[in-house]
């Protein structure tokens, strides 16, 4: 079965630091998205991505974040220069079509900003 | 308030026993519902859609009421598999396709 893979499981960095979240989603989907879960707290949107270019973005995806889709698999999520807030769990996403299209999540990527 | 409101548990289940839980959202125009699983640190995973004439997959049932906006999951036979926090889901439809709006989840433990 076709699943969205992420890379790295863990990353620990120095705040100010840049890191880079990858993500491979499954091969015919369309729409990627991003989404991050502090420890204990509900699963927050951050950002969708069509046609390589942002649709939507929430306020906490700030000047610090972007994405990218570098070539045909990957898509990427960067931080500039992390805070200790930014220390999540960061899941990628995607789907074949938008509005109602089930959603699959990757594993992610445990982040902690030291 | 919230846009999707969960009771957080947990729920305490024998084995065997049935569970249910809801959710209420506050956005009227929302378009798209669903039920996702959680296991601790992981991924959310798909359990099911929800549609406005309620559906079934197995032992679980999902029914959505427009009216009073609210989704609500049933569990029967429980086994010790389904332990895990249930995320009710809600995407707003037009002006935000693919936003996917989270519950806090509801915590579910099913005991021997």
């Amino acid at each position: 079965e076709p699943e969205v893979t992420q890379t790295p499981s863990h990353q620990v960095t120095q705040m100010g630091q840049e890191v880079i979240l990858r993500c491979v989603p499954i091969s015919n989907h369309l729409y990627f998205y991003w989404y991050r879960q502090i420890l204990g707290q509900k699963v927050e949107f951050l950002v969708s991505f069509y046609n390589n270019e942002i649709s939507e973005k929430s306020e906490i995806f700030d000047d610090q974040f972007s994405v990218e889709r570098p070539d045909g698999s990957n898509f990427t999520l960067k931080i500039r220069s992390t805070k200790l807030e930014d220390s999540a769990m960061y899941f990628c996403a995607s789907s074949e079509r938008t509005g109602g299209g089930t959603q699959y999540f990757g594993p992610g990527t445990r982040l902690l900003v030291l | 308030r919230k846009e999707v409101e969960q009771d957080p548990g947990p729920f305490n289940v024998p084995e065997g026993a049935t569970v249910a839980f809801n959710c209420t959202y506050s956005n009227s125009a929302s378009q798209s519902f669903f039920w996702y699983r959680q296991d601790c640190r992981k991924e959310p995973k798909l359990l099911m859609s929800v549609y406005s004439s309620g559906n079934e997959d197995g032992r679980f049932t999902a029914q959505l009421n427009r009216a009073s906006q609210y989704i609500s999951l049933l569990i029967r036979d429980s086994k010790l598999s389904d332990s895990a926090t249930y995320l009710c889901v809600v995407n707003r439809g037009v002006g935000s396709w693919g936003k996917l709006q989270f519950g806090a989840g509801t915590q579910v433990v099913v005991t021997p």
